[in-house]
């Protein structure tokens, strides 16, 4: 079946760190991947999406590419910020809905 | 832009009670869903649905009912509150989702249920 496998964290960075939160992937066939930001209170906000293999999604200074031969989509952010402290999902798409990975909480210090 | 509007954000209820999670979106959207959120669990789909009409079960159906009479509305019910459906839902829309083109989902702020 469908599953998707993130560092779960927490994860703490100082500001104008590099990030990177690891995600892989189990599906049949090449499914479109996303990544979801949540911050607190708040629903789920769709970040960056890739629909095919190769493809780089990017949006706000982070970007993820879709790697087929790893089967990953890793999120990366070359210099973070405080604002950027939130739970960020990883997701595939199924034919009826989302599969989702745990949630990485990342928290940016001062 | 309301977007998709959730109503209660909080409720408490007892074992054995029943209650009605409201869903509501104003972008004309055909594809509706329902998530649980756990700690450490991610979220998981419980019903969803692809048009006025029209629903369908997803991962973890049971316990819960779903309808779609109108376009806008999507509620959910639960028929006799048990502690495990403790969790916060979170209600989702797209314009549609099983086409080329992956819309993106768009989510509700959530409705964070606790069950004694």
């Amino acid at each position: 079946g469908n599953s998707v496998t993130q560092m779960e964290g927490p994860v703490t960075l100082s500001e104008e760190a590099f990030l990177t939160i690891n995600c892989t992937y189990t599906a049949t066939g090449y499914p479109s991947l996303f990544w979801y930001v949540q911050y607190p209170g708040e629903g789920l906000q769709l970040l960056l999406k890739a629909t095919k293999a190769d493809d780089k999604g990017s949006n706000k200074g982070f970007e993820a590419t879709y790697r087929k031969e790893t089967t990953s989509f890793h999120l990366e952010k070359g210099s973070v910020q405080v604002s950027d402290s939130a739970v960020y999902f990883c997701a595939l798409k199924r034919a009826d809905g989302l599969t989702f990975g745990k949630g990485t909480h990342l928290i940016i210090q001062p | 832009n309301a977007g998709v509007t959730q109503t209660p954000k909080f409720q408490v209820l007892k074992t054995g009670q029943s209650m009605t999670l409201q869903c509501a979106q104003d972008m004309n959207h055909e594809y509706m869903s329902w998530y649980r959120q756990d700690p450490g669990m991610g979220l998981r789909l419980i019903h969803y649905s692809v048009g006025a009409g029209i629903t369908d079960q997803g991962e973890v159906p049971n316990g819960y009912n779903v309808s779609r009479s109108t376009t806008e509305d999507f509620p959910l019910r639960l028929l006799s509150a048990a502690p495990s459906q403790t969790s916060v839902y979170f209600c989702a829309s797209s314009r549609r989702f099983l086409e080329k083109g992956n819309q993106p989902q768009h989510f509700g702020d959530g409705t964070r249920l606790s069950i004694l």
